[in-house]
């Protein structure tokens, strides 16, 4: 069955970075966009970016570009979220989200990881 | 990019209908048939309930609907349930170079 499993809680301080995994497993890997979204403590949905394992282009929310890098490990089908210069506004919890493929991406998100607390404080 | 516009909550007593609307612009919601709907449990991650404005996903109940009207979107909860007290959100590709937006968010409360 499709998985998506998230690693766990963060706290860093303002200015650090942070990596988050998620690690993929039950549909071929290369063939679905990988999504992170995000939402803040109280707060709604907010799209961060996009990664395609195939080739591994990514594609970022204009407010992330520069801070943020998304990568992918091939053996272990596994995505990274990278977001650097921490502020406090991006304590949130990050969802990786597979997006649906049907001949083709399909613009929606069928199915969700269980989400990763980054908690950024002095 | 601005969030898509919703209402902060609705609610209903259980067997009712409810109605949540999101309205954006010619942009995103007016432009695309890709608008999607996600149910979220308080601690849990959203589920998608609703994909390319009213399709259900294999396993969602048919008591969920979607519909698309100019730039608002609309899900329709039939005879609502205890358990769809939760919080929606409506997700529209866009135009705009962030081609995802989302909905503000709707709370539902089964009275």
């Amino acid at each position: 069955q499709v998985q998506l499993v998230q690693s766990g809680a963060e706290v860093k301080k303002p200015g650090a970075s942070v990596k988050v995994s998620c690690k993929t497993s039950g549909f071929p890997f290369t063939t679905h966009y990988i999504h992170w979204v995000r939402q803040a403590p109280g707060q709604g949905l907010e799209w961060v970016g996009q990664i395609f394992p195939s080739n591994g282009a990514t594609f970022f929310a204009q407010k992330f570009r520069g801070r943020v890098t998304m990568t992918r490990d091939t053996s272990t089908s596994t995505i990274y979220l990278d977001l650097s210069s921490l502020r406090s506004d991006d304590t949130a919890i990050y969802y990786c989200a597979r997006e649906g493929w049907y001949g083709g991406p399909t613009k929606h998100f069928d199915f969700w990881a269980q989400g990763t607390l980054v908690t950024v404080s002095s | 990019q601005s969030a898509l516009t919703q209402p902060a909550s609705v609610s209903g007593s259980p067997g009712q209908s409810i109605t949540i609307s999101c309205t954006g612009t010619s942009s995103d919601v007016g432009a695309y048939k890709y608008v999607s709907w996600y149910q979220q449990h308080p601690g849990k991650a959203p589920k998608l309930m609703i994909y390319d404005v009213s399709y259900r996903p294999s396993g969602v109940s048919d008591r969920f609907s979607g519909s698309k009207s100019g730039n608002t979107a609309s899900l329709t909860i039939s005879g609502l349930q205890a358990e769809d007290e939760a919080d929606y959100y409506c997700c529209s590709y866009t135009r705009s170079d962030t081609p995802y937006v989302f909905g503000t968010g709707t709370t539902v409360t089964v009275l």
